[in-house]
């Protein structure tokens, strides 16, 4: 069975930092693009980055360029997402979401942690 | 970037209608396109892939068609369990834009 669990997410201040963390199961984590999407309170879906499958590329939203970090640890089958210089806007539920071999789909979601940025 | 946009924003809707949702890309993504279903306070749920084909175990009353700009999610009899927001998402290019969603409830 895939899953993907999120963990990291809380309260942070403006300008605060956030690492968030997705241990997935059931695939071959090492075979597959990974995204994270994240969704506002009341808003739609929003794109955030995604990571190729050794690492070599990642792209992200204009929104977070230079203030986030996408990354993955196939040891582990984890992927990251460091989060700096924080606002409030950033304020959201994070998904960690398994793409295809060649980026692509989000067949398979974790269930999401909350980011909340207010001080 | 590639803008989506979706009509429309809402529906409301009865068991058993015929519903379609249009979503449009502000630059042809060819068959670069995919549909998702999201019920409140869960993730989002894969329904269509590349457009027009069924994500394995998805109701086949659940279709999809379009390429280039233009592009179609239907539910040929909505039931019970379709009520919820409806996402249309390019995979053409990164950022991999999602269209701003279409709810349909009752």
């Amino acid at each position: 069975e895939v899953q993907l669990v999120e963990s990291g997410g809380g309260l942070v201040q403006p300008g605060g930092s956030l690492r968030l963390s997705c241990v997935v199961s059931g695939f071959t984590f090492s075979s597959f693009w990974m995204s994270w999407v994240r969704q506002a309170p009341g808003k739609g879906l929003e794109w955030v980055a995604n990571i190729n499958q050794d690492g070599s590329e990642k792209n992200y939203v204009d929104s977070v360029k230079g203030r986030f970090t996408i990354s993955r640890d196939s040891a582990k089958n984890s992927l990251f997402l460091q989060m700096n210089s924080l606002r409030a806007e950033d304020t959201a539920v994070y998904y960690c979401a398994r793409g295809g071999a060649s980026s692509g789909f989000h067949a398979y979601w974790g269930q999401g942690t909350l980011v909340t940025v207010s001080s | 970037d590639i803008q989506m946009t979706q009509s429309p924003s809402s529906l409301s809707a009865s068991v058993g209608d015929r519903v379609t949702i249009t979503c449009r890309a502000s630059q042809s993504i060819s068959s670069y396109l995919n549909w998702y279903q999201q019920k409140p306070g869960k993730a989002p749920k894969l329904l269509i892939i590349a457009a027009s084909s069924l994500q394995s175990g998805v109701p086949s009353r659940f279709s999809g068609s379009g390429s280039g700009t233009d592009f179609t999610l239907t539910i040929s009899s909505l039931q019970p369990e379709d009520f919820a927001t409806y996402y249309c998402q390019q995979t053409y290019s990164a950022p991999l834009t999602f269209g701003p969603g279409t709810k349909v409830d009752l």
